[in-house]
């Protein structure tokens, strides 16, 4: 069965950093993209950042490029997301998710991770 | 770039089918035929339930149906039942950014 459980999660203030994880199972990790959808408490859902699966090309949405830093260790089937210069607008929990086998969505979701961003 | 455009709510009676639209551009809904629909329940990860515009992955229920025209792509839902009272989110492939979510419709089961 495919797990992915996020960790990291935390209250920062403006301005500060934090490293989120996502420890993978139940997959062959190395095979699969994997991705960073963030979603404001009561609000929808914004794709953030992607990573391929050997680590190597990256991608990040507007709002975070210069800021987010997405990273991946396959032998510990974890991926990473590096957060700096946090704003309150990036204050929402935080899912890494993977597509399905032959599946072109979002079919594998973690739980979530809590990320507070205020003085 | 924006949020696909969704109604906010849409409510239904148990029996009945509603439909909920998800309006884009020709840069993202109009041009990708990879259009997904997700269902989340409060406090819960979301849930595919359409890709591709109208393909249901395995374990899903025949009760959920996608298409699309156009800029527009719609998710069905027939037969409503008490549990399908979620959000629903579609989400694009888009020319710009890497994918684009739309921005949610609350489904009331009355």
């Amino acid at each position: 069965e495919v797990q992915l459980v996020e960790s990291g999660g935390d209250l920062v203030q403006p301005g500060g950093s934090l490293r989120l994880s996502c420890a993978a199972s139940g997959f062959t990790f190395s095979n699969y993209w994997m991705f960073w959808v963030r979603q404001v408490p009561g609000k929808g859902l914004v794709w953030v950042s992607r990573i391929d699966n050997a680590g190597s090309r990256t991608s990040y949405a507007d709002s975070v490029k210069g800021r987010f830093t997405i990273s991946r260790d396959n032998a510990k089937n974890t991926l990473y997301l590096e957060m700096n210069t946090l704003r309150s607008e990036d204050t929402g929990v935080y899912y890494c998710a993977r597509y399905g086998d032959y599946v072109t969505g979002f079919q594998h979701w973690g739980q979530g991770t809590l990320v507070t961003v205020s003085s | 770039q924006s949020a696909l455009t969704q109604f906010a709510s849409v409510s239904g009676s148990p029996g009945q089918s509603i439909t909920i639209s998800c309006t884009g551009t020709s840069n993202d809904v109009g041009s990708y035929n990879l259009v997904s629909w997700y269902q989340q329940y409060p406090g819960k990860a979301p849930k595919l339930i359409i890709y591709e515009v109208n393909k249901r992955p395995s374990g899903v229920s025949h009760r959920f149906s996608g298409s699309k025209s156009g800029n527009t792509a719609s998710l069905t839902i027939s037969g409503l039942q008490a549990e399908d009272e979620a959000d629903y989110y579609c989400c694009s492939s888009t020319d710009t950014t890497f994918i684009v979510f739309g921005e949610g419709t609350k489904l009331t089961v009355l």
